[in-house]
């Protein structure tokens, strides 16, 4: 079953504004993590949020994990140009090891 | 050093072509995954090698064939694909295979073209 289901699927904001991205999934997990992809480029591990933390920041970055409505959000504070890419969701099982990414949510800056 | 190096970046091949794409880390990792991605789509996760041995095969083709020569390095071989094997694949690494905490640092891509 698809695990990671993101919203919205795209996201247009100005620079200096805050941008939220929600992630949700199905399946029992370990932990869940966000992850950065520019354009035709690799993708970079943001944050990893493990399934007893509720909160945890990094930066600009604050994410927070709602285990009993299977859910999660990425807010990116004050953002700027430099952040426009894609975002993904990730989630690692219980009893399998394999990391199932959501769909994304594409998320441009404008300055 | 913290990445993964891919070649080649980009790839023209046709469909009776057999050719290589290849991703290398030095980090010590021993965990090292494919993954293939569409336009606008996420990552799908084609194979995972755990201590050089194929560990997870998700139902790829066999026209897909993965080779893990040692811990530092990863092949994916490629013979008679078809034009909608055309695709970013992507290489990642992680410390170990199943783990709490492990994350996934991911090589740039070979821009795949299926002629």
């Amino acid at each position: 079953s698809q695990q990671g289901e993101e919203d919205p699927q795209a996201l247009s904001i100005q620079e200096g504004e805050n941008a939220t991205m929600n992630c949700s999934y199905k399946t029992s997990i370990n932990n869940l993590q966000w992850y950065r992809q520019n354009s035709g480029r690799g993708l970079v591990h943001l944050i990893l949020i493990r399934s007893n933390e509720r909160e945890k920041h990094s930066g600009r970055l604050r994410v927070t994990l709602d285990t009993s409505k299977k859910s999660s959000s990425l807010l990116i504070t004050a953002s700027r140009a430099a952040d426009t890419a894609s975002y993904f969701c990730a989630t690692r099982g219980t009893s399998y090891g394999k990391l199932t990414f959501g769909q994304g949510t594409i998320l441009t800056v404008h300055p | 050093d913290t990445e993964v190096t891919q070649t080649p970046k980009h790839l023209v091949m046709g469909m009776t072509n057999k050719k290589s794409l290849k991703c290398e880390q030095h980090m010590g990792h021993r965990a090292m995954y494919w993954y293939k991605q569409k336009a606008k789509k996420p990552p799908e996760l084609m194979f995972v090698y755990s201590y050089e041995k194929l560990s997870i095969n998700e139902s790829v083709p066999s026209r897909f064939s993965p080779e893990c020569p040692n811990s530092s390095l990863l092949n994916l071989h490629l013979h008679a694909l078809q034009p909608e094997d055309s695709a970013l694949y992507l290489c990642a690494s992680s410390l170990i295979l199943v783990a709490t905490n492990e994350k996934l640092f991911f090589g740039s891509g070979t821009q795949l073209s299926v002629l």
